[in-house]
């Protein structure tokens, strides 16, 4: 079935940092690939997606490719601001298994420091 | 505003007692997922309905029902709570079953049974 991998956090990075998030899946077919944010005590907000090979869904300053070669979708900001510190989920869309649902990452939490 | 809209956001329960948290999107959707989060386990889809009168079972059924008898709402129903149920709940909808569109997501609602 459909599977997600994001690295674990936390992350803790000082303002103006450059991140990256690792993000890999497993997938049959081809699936769409989304960056969703929470912020705490939120709901999960779609931050960015990219729905074929070598797409590049960009928003708020962040990057991810989809690299079809290496199943990757990794996410990328050049600087981060205190404002970014939230949980970044990796998931895939599609057909899981029997099921039609997005597949997340565990998550991972970033916290940016002044 | 485009928006799914969860109540209760907060709910304190004892064990037993049937409860009802709704769900409401006025996106027009045909697809709608319920998502239970939980530490160290992530997003996990509960149930999903892909059209009125057309509901499946995602990966955690167990414990919940569902209902789509209007396209706009999808109520996830607890018809006996116990203390494995509590958790962060989400609903989520979409133009497209397929999720290329990505997912509108709820506030949340935090259940609590005791």
């Amino acid at each position: 079935g459909n599977s997600v991998t994001q690295m674990e956090g936390p992350v803790t990075l000082s303002e103006e940092a450059f991140l990256t998030i690792n993000c890999t899946y497993t997938a049959t077919g081809y699936p769409s690939l989304f960056w969703y944010v929470q912020y705490p005590g939120e709901g999960l907000q779609l931050l960015l997606k990219a729905t074929k090979a070598d797409d590049k869904g960009s928003n708020k300053g962040f990057e991810a490719t989809y690299r079809k070669e290496t199943t990757s979708f990794h996410l990328e900001k050049g600087s981060v601001q205190v404002s970014d510190s939230a949980v970044y989920f990796c998931a895939l869309g599609g057909r899981g298994g029997s099921n039609y649902k997005l597949t997340f990452g565990k998550g991972t939490l970033l916290t940016v420091n002044p | 505003e485009a928006q799914v809209t969860q109540n209760p956001r907060y709910l304190i329960t004892v064990t037993g007692k049937k409860l009802t948290v709704t769900c409401s999107q006025n996106m027009n959707h045909e697809y709608m997922s319920w998502y239970r989060q939980d530490p160290g386990l992530g997003l996990r889809q509960i149930y999903y309905s892909m059209n009125v009168e057309v509901t499946d079972k995602g990966d955690v059924p167990e414990g919940y029902k569902v209902s789509r008898k209007e396209k706009r709402n999808f109520p996830l129903i607890l018809e006996s709570p116990s203390p494995n149920q509590t958790s962060l709940y989400f609903c989520a909808s979409s133009l497209s079953i397929q999720g290329n569109y990505g997912y509108t997501f709820g506030s949340g609602t935090r259940l609590t049974v005791v």
